[in-house]
């Protein structure tokens, strides 16, 4: 099954600084690749996403990149701010695959430094 | 707010016990899925129904089941609970197979939290 690895576990960055969350995965199958946040005691909220035919998506502060040769991604988060502090979890999907569960990396918990 | 909702927010039980989850989908979403995170596994995928009928499984114990009613409610059901099932139990929904083809963006509830004592 696949097999989604995140980088890193922690990550702390200045207020206004970029931040930087890589993922790996092993399904050279999959084709959706949702980005959530999740604050204390709440859901995980959808932030971004990519598919696999595209390899750049901004929306607003936010970007994801897709290497699928590489099969890695990356969120991109500019201009931090403290309301950014959170778990980010990457995920991967094969969409028709018949299975439409998510597989979630581990999480990491940015901490954005005033 | 995501649109789904969960209920109890949190339920303490205690070994041997057998308890229901229960999760509304956002409105129009035919899909539902489960999911547990812990500590040490994270979050994880246990089982999806869509439209009444379960679609797929993930690690999802023998001592779990699930369904979905005709309302689209679906319920969690967790028995003979061991401390090890403690964790947070979150649905999600999606519109997927519900209209023109989605790539399955998942929308999660607050989740429940589940102590076994």
């Amino acid at each position: 099954g696949e097999n989604v690895e995140q980088h890193p576990s922690t990550l702390s960055v200045q207020e206004g600084d970029s931040a930087v969350i890589k993922c790996t995965y092993s399904d050279s199958a999959s084709n959706y690749f949702p980005w959530y946040k999740q604050e204390l005691g709440k859901g995980p909220q959808l932030i971004i996403d990519i598919r696999s035919n595209v390899g750049e998506k901004k929306d607003q502060r936010i970007a994801v990149t897709l290497n699928k040769t590489a099969k890695h991604f990356s969120l991109h988060i500019t201009e931090t701010q403290p309301e950014d502090s959170a778990v980010y979890f990457c995920a991967a999907l094969v969409v028709g695959g018949g299975a439409d569960g998510l597989t979630f990396g581990k999480g990491t918990h940015l901490i954005i430094q005033p | 707010d995501s649109g789904v909702t969960q209920t109890p927010k949190h339920l303490i039980t205690a070994t041997g016990q057998r308890v229901t989850l229960r999760c509304s989908p956002r409105s129009g979403d035919l899909s539902v899925y489960w999911y547990q995170q812990s500590l040490d596994q994270g979050l994880q995928f246990l089982i999806q129904y869509y439209n009444g009928e379960e679609r797929a499984k993930g690690n999802i114990l023998e001592r779990f089941s699930a369904q979905q009613f005709p309302d689209l409610h679906s319920e969690l059901n967790l028995s003979s609970l061991e401390l090890g099932d403690s964790a947070l139990y979150f649905c999600a929904s999606s519109s997927r197979g519900s209209g023109p083809v989605s790539y399955n963006e998942q929308f999660f509830g607050p989740g429940t939290r589940l102590t076994v004592l």
